[in-house]
């Protein structure tokens, strides 16, 4: 059975900071996928990492996976109020997304 | 278009109603996906649908009752709901299951009373 852990599962941090979330699987699997929740809102694909070694970055957002470590990591630089929000990451399995707990982020002037 | 539209967006019923919910995509997708939200709590899996037909039941009980009348279109009927299935219900679609990216629809909020 694929599971997959995030952590933290909160994280308070002030504008400006840097920080990580990692998200470790169980099993092994090419396709990693980070997504972001506001309140009340449904599910917004931030990045899709397909192999090892891969990196992306969206404006303060950078994602990697290592595949062999099975790990995945969010980057945060110099955070900004706006990315306050639930960030998920998924595994791809056999035939369905199986989905972290999530990491409640809250940025804070 | 990378859209997956569901109506309602929020839903109030009482437990002896009978509603729908309901999900179309047209990306040309072959899977669909249901899954329930409680707050707090990341998406958890209900149904897949393959080629239109169900090929994952994550043992929902028999009051939820997915339809998939055809390639872009997904419904969820719901009958004798109890208040805690309570829930963001979220539609997905993707190209095929496994290993293919998955695009969600806004959810419907739903409020069993």
């Amino acid at each position: 059975e694929l599971k997959v852990e995030q952590n933290p599962l909160f994280l308070s941090m002030q504008e400006g900071k840097n920080y990580t979330i990692y998200c470790n699987y169980s099993t092994t699997s090419d396709r990693l996928y980070w997504y972001r929740q506001d309140p009340g809102k449904s599910l917004e694909s931030l990045f899709v990492l397909l192999s090892n070694g891969a990196v992306k970055q969206e404006g303060r957002l950078m994602a990697s996976l290592d595949t062999k470590a099975r790990l995945s990591t969010l980057h945060i630089t110099a955070a900004v109020h706006d990315l306050s929000a639930t960030y998920f990451c998924a595994v791809s399995g056999y035939s369905t997304l199986t989905f972290g707990k999530g990491t409640m982020l809250l940025v804070s002037p | 278009d990378t859209e997956v539209t569901q109506t309602p967006k929020h839903l109030v019923m009482g437990m002896t109603n009978k509603k729908s919910l309901k999900c179309e995509q047209h990306m040309g997708h072959r899977a669909m996906y249901w899954y329930k939200q409680k707050a707090k709590k990341p998406p958890e899996l209900m149904f897949v649908y393959s080629y239109e037909k169900l090929s994952i039941n994550e043992s929902v009980p028999s009051r939820f009752s997915p339809e998939c009348p055809n390639s872009s279109l997904l419904n969820l009927h719901l009958h004798a709901l109890q208040p805690e299935d309570s829930a963001l219900y979220l539609c997905a679609s993707s190209r095929e299951t496994g290993n293919t990216e998955a695009f969600f629809g806004q959810g419907t909020r739903l409020t069993v009373v």
